[in-house]
């Protein structure tokens, strides 16, 4: 069964620095996302992707995030400075277009900054 | 206001015993729920979704839109059954989830 895939699954990071997560979407999916989990708290929705261009983003996607799908393979979240808070989980998932369809998500990256 | 509530962190039950995880939701639209499952750190897996009406695992869940509730239900847990269980409310236009808090199940021999 195919599978949305992360990678790394682990990213250490100083304060400050800019960080790419990657995640690689089941191959005929259309819609993709970014979520987040603070460690102890809810998984939250951070930005939707469909036809090359952001969708619906979240009051936590601020400019210092920003997403891309570079070669049509790939799907990326990038964050430009990161702040201690940005330590959290962050998983991809993706979906078909056709109605009722149910997202299918990656393993995570777990992002810890320093 | 687009919600879903959970309430139980920690649900424990003994092997054998029935199992009830909670779910409520608030949405204007008409709701897609589902509910997904997150064993030990690994990724979230769709366990039901509520159009399929289909039972998982010995799982069941129905939507009860009077009481705006999605509950999920077992009637014999298995200890293979600890896990983490999120219910989500997919939204229209973007399909976006919203998440519960999740409920851990532990099931004790």
């Amino acid at each position: 069964e195919p599978e949305v895939t992360q990678t790394p699954s682990h990213q250490v990071t100083q304060m400050g620095q800019e960080v790419i997560l990657r995640c690689v979407p089941i191959s005929n999916h259309l819609y993709f996302y970014w979520y987040r989990q603070i460690l102890g708290q809810k998984v939250e929705f951070l930005v939707s992707f469909y036809n090359n261009e952001i969708s619906e983003k979240s009051e936590i996607f601020d400019d210092q995030f920003s997403v891309e799908r570079p070669d049509g393979s790939n799907f990326t979240l990038k964050i430009r400075s990161t702040k201690l808070e940005d330590s959290a989980m962050y998983f991809c998932a993706s979906r078909l277009r056709r109605d009722n369809q149910p997202q299918h998500f990656g393993d995570g990256t777990r992002l810890s900054i320093l | 206001a687009q919600r879903v509530t959970q309430p139980e962190k920690l649900l424990s039950v003994f092997k054998g015993a029935p199992v009830e995880l909670k779910c409520n939701y608030s949405y204007s639209g008409s709701p897609e729920l589902f509910w997904y499952v997150q064993y030990s750190r690994q990724r979230l897996q769709l366990l039901l979704r509520h159009i399929s009406r289909e039972s998982i695992k010995g799982f069941t869940a129905d939507l009860n839109k009077g009481e705006t509730s999605f509950h999920l239900k077992k009637p014999f847990a298995q200890e293979e059954d600890s896990a983490m269980y999120y219910c989500a409310l997919q939204t229209s236009g973007t399909y976006k989830y919203i998440f519960g808090t999740g409920t851990r199940l532990k099931v004790l021999a």
